[in-house]
């Protein structure tokens, strides 16, 4: 699979502020993909990213593929209890293995 | 749409006893992926089948892990002998084809002790 590494591992924001995870490749990868995964639960899919320099929001959410596909972000603008959990990006999932970064845990401070 | 269902929920056993756990992915889904999650980590990937071809199975511990995917359908996973290092969550997970979202199952916590 195509090796994704995470920073930072855990992220403590008081309610209201913003929140950044990066994950980054030393190789081009083919696709990034990021899941939320609450305390308890299971991995929830959020988004896909695949072309070079792509941006796509999902409300305070905003994803960003590098433009040499080889990192990635995901942005949480005014962070909200419910947005509590670990994000995780992942990569492959066609001839490669879908592989998972080892995720960011989100705790939030009310 | 039902979703991955998966069983037992919960395994409790001694470490050298045998294991299996099941897998029913999503109706019409090619790809089902295992993973094992230990707690605090990020979901490691052990085997990736394509209808019932392996895709990737280079993190499986062939030793002691095993897993079949008959008639492209469900998907047993099974350790024999158990490790105390076992002890983790099995996600199940399934999607249409390649580069598409992948759907979890609850997981299967296995301790072992």
């Amino acid at each position: 699979g195509q090796q994704v590494m995470q920073i930072p591992q855990y992220q403590h924001v008081q309610e209201g502020e913003d929140f950044t995870t990066y994950c980054n490749s030393s190789t081009t990868l083919s696709n990034i993909q990021w899941y939320k995964q609450r305390p308890g639960g299971h991995p929830v899919f959020l988004i896909q990213l695949v072309k070079s320099g792509e941006v796509k929001k999902q409300k305070r959410l905003t994803f960003q593929f590098g433009e040499a596909k080889k990192n990635s972000s995901l942005h949480i603008t005014a962070t909200q209890t419910t947005d509590v959990g670990t994000y995780f990006c992942a990569s492959g999932g066609g001839a490669d293995g879908l592989t998972f970064g080892k995720g960011t845990h989100l705790i939030i401070q009310p | 749409e039902a979703g991955v269902a998966q069983s037992p929920r919960y395994k409790i056993i001694e470490k050298r006893q045998s294991v299996a756990f099941w897998c029913n992915p999503i109706s019409g889904h090619a790809t089902l992926y295992w993973y094992q999650q230990i707690l605090g980590q990020g979901p490691k990937l052990l085997i990736q089948f394509q209808n019932n071809g392996v895709v990737d199975d280079s993190q499986l511990p062939k030793d002691r892990f095993s897993a079949e995917r008959l008639k492209g359908v469900d998907s047993t996973l099974k350790i024999q002998p158990a490790k105390l290092e076992d002890s983790a969550v099995y996600l199940c997970a399934s999607s249409s084809g390649h580069n598409t979202e992948a759907f979890f199952g609850q997981g299967t916590r296995l301790t072992v002790v």
